[in-house]
């Protein structure tokens, strides 16, 4: 079985500062890891993946993640908050020894980015 | 490339009906994906389709199915509706990359 866990329900940071929204991981294989932005009555919005290879992933609108294998973390960072930033973020793990893309989601962050 | 697409957006039933769902995903992208979120349990999985068969299933009772067509479109069906099944459904299509991509949702009130 394989889960994430988002151990912050609410996040807030001031704009310009940087920002951590953290995802622990487990899964039985090796791990695909994905992050996704929720605005508003909105559907998922893809921000970055982590497959294999560099351990820093870069994505969308400046945000960036670390895989750390030995910690089974993946935790989402960027070096400096917009207002436009705040919404409510999702982690997800695949196990790439299974077939297909089913996903396993953490229960979600809400950042707070406030002037 | 045109996104996901959900129809409809929003939908009211009342216990006890059924419902369908449907899907389109990004073009030339195989799989699509099923998920309900609700505030209580989050995001969770229902199915999986990849070309026309069902490739994983979560863990949701048997009144959840779904299809998928030749051109990729896919249906998901909920019967005899209970209140619980108020959530946002939505469909996610993967292409070879692994990331997938979300639909808008729809949004199901049962009252």
């Amino acid at each position: 079985a394989q889960s994430v866990a988002q151990p912050e329900d609410q996040v807030n940071v001031a704009e310009g500062n940087p920002l951590t929204v953290k995802c622990t991981y487990s899964v039985s294989g090796n791990p695909y890891l994905f992050w996704y932005v929720q605005y508003p009555n909105r559907g998922l919005q893809f921000l970055l993946k982590y497959i294999t290879g560099d351990n820093l992933v870069k994505g969308s609108y400046g945000f960036e993640a670390e895989f750390n294998k030995s910690q089974t973390s993946f935790h989402l960072k960027k070096p400096s908050a917009l207002v436009s930033d705040s919404a409510l973020y999702f982690c997800a793990v695949r196990d790439n020894n299974n077939a297909g893309n089913m996903l396993t989601f953490g229960g979600g962050t809400r950042l707070m980015v406030k002037p | 490339k045109a996104g996901v697409t959900q129809t409809p957006r929003y939908l009211i039933k009342t216990r006890g009906q059924q419902v369908t769902l449907s899907c389109s995903p990004i073009s030339g992208h195989r799989s699509v994906s099923w998920y309900q979120q609700t505030p209580g349990q989050g995001l969770q999985f229902l199915f999986e389709y990849f070309s026309e068969t069902q490739r994983n299933k979560g863990n949701f009772p048997g009144r959840f199915s779904g299809r998928q067509f030749s051109n990729s479109r896919s249906e998901m069906n909920v019967s005899t509706l209970e209140l619980g099944d108020s959530a946002l459904y939505l469909c996610a299509s993967s292409g070879s990359h692994n990331e997938q991509f979300f639909g808008p949702g729809t949004r199901l009130t049962v009252l």
